[in-house]
């Protein structure tokens, strides 16, 4: 069966500092991947996605992700984490029928 | 292209009683998803559309829930005799199948409370 796991649950990181939001999937083929952020209250918005060739893909916010097969692994990173950058994140995979699987996500709390 | 947009943002109802939330995709965009999503958890589908075919249905969608996409445009999902188990945030999604690669976009959501 398809499934996404995202194995920390809240993470926090000091401003400035790295970031790194570890997704693992389960998934018969060629995966398409995706990572969604989504502040309080709102709905999600799509930071980067994977769907084939170079397996560092770049996203928004200055965001990237790496698609590791062998590991079955798609990791969000983030060089230096911006206190506007609280939220919860999203890691999904994308079916043969259409529909997302989600995660069940990571809270990400900056320190001053 | 002012994005997905969902309609009520948050419905307060008493236990029992029907709603129905709509969403309007993106012009253009022929498929259409429906998702719940619970306090600490990630999004689960529950049924999408392609223009006004319903292609598929979770599991998680009783018989008291029911959507529709009527011309292939905007949707409706309805609860019937809600439940306090319903209290949830529905999320409405689109897509362009042809660009996608399931590259789906969401709408602000529809925050149900069943007291």
């Amino acid at each position: 069966a398809q499934s996404v796991t995202q194995p920390d649950i809240h993470i926090t990181v000091s401003e400035g500092a790295s970031l790194e939001l570890r997704c693992n999937y389960s998934y018969g083929a060629t995966p398409y991947l995706f990572w969604y952020v989504q502040s309080p209250g709102q709905g999600l918005q799509l930071l980067l996605k994977y769907f084939s060739g170079d397996t560092l893909v770049q996203g928004i916010k200055g965001f990237e992700a790496e698609f590791k097969r062998s590991q079955s692994s798609f990791n969000l990173r983030k060089p230096s984490v911006h206190w506007s950058d609280a939220a919860e994140y999203f890691c999904a995979v994308g079916s043969n029928t259409g529909k997302l699987i989600f995660g069940q996500g990571t809270t990400l709390q900056v320190k001053p | 292209d002012t994005g997905v947009s969902q309609d009520p943002r948050h419905k307060i109802t008493k236990r029992g009683q029907n709603v129905t939330f709509r969403c309007d995709p993106i012009s253009e965009h022929n498929r259409l998803y429906w998702y719940r999503q619970t306090l600490g958890q990630g999004p689960e589908f529950l049924t999408y559309f392609q223009n006004e075919a319903q292609l598929e249905k979770s599991r998680l969608l009783s018989d008291r829930f029911s959507a529709e996409r009527p011309k292939g445009s905007f949707s409706t999902l309805e609860i019937q005799r809600t439940e306090q188990g319903d209290s949830a945030m529905y999320l409405c999604a689109s897509s362009d199948r042809l660009a996608g690669h399931n590259e789906q976009f969401f709408g602000p959501g529809t925050r149900l409370t069943v007291l």
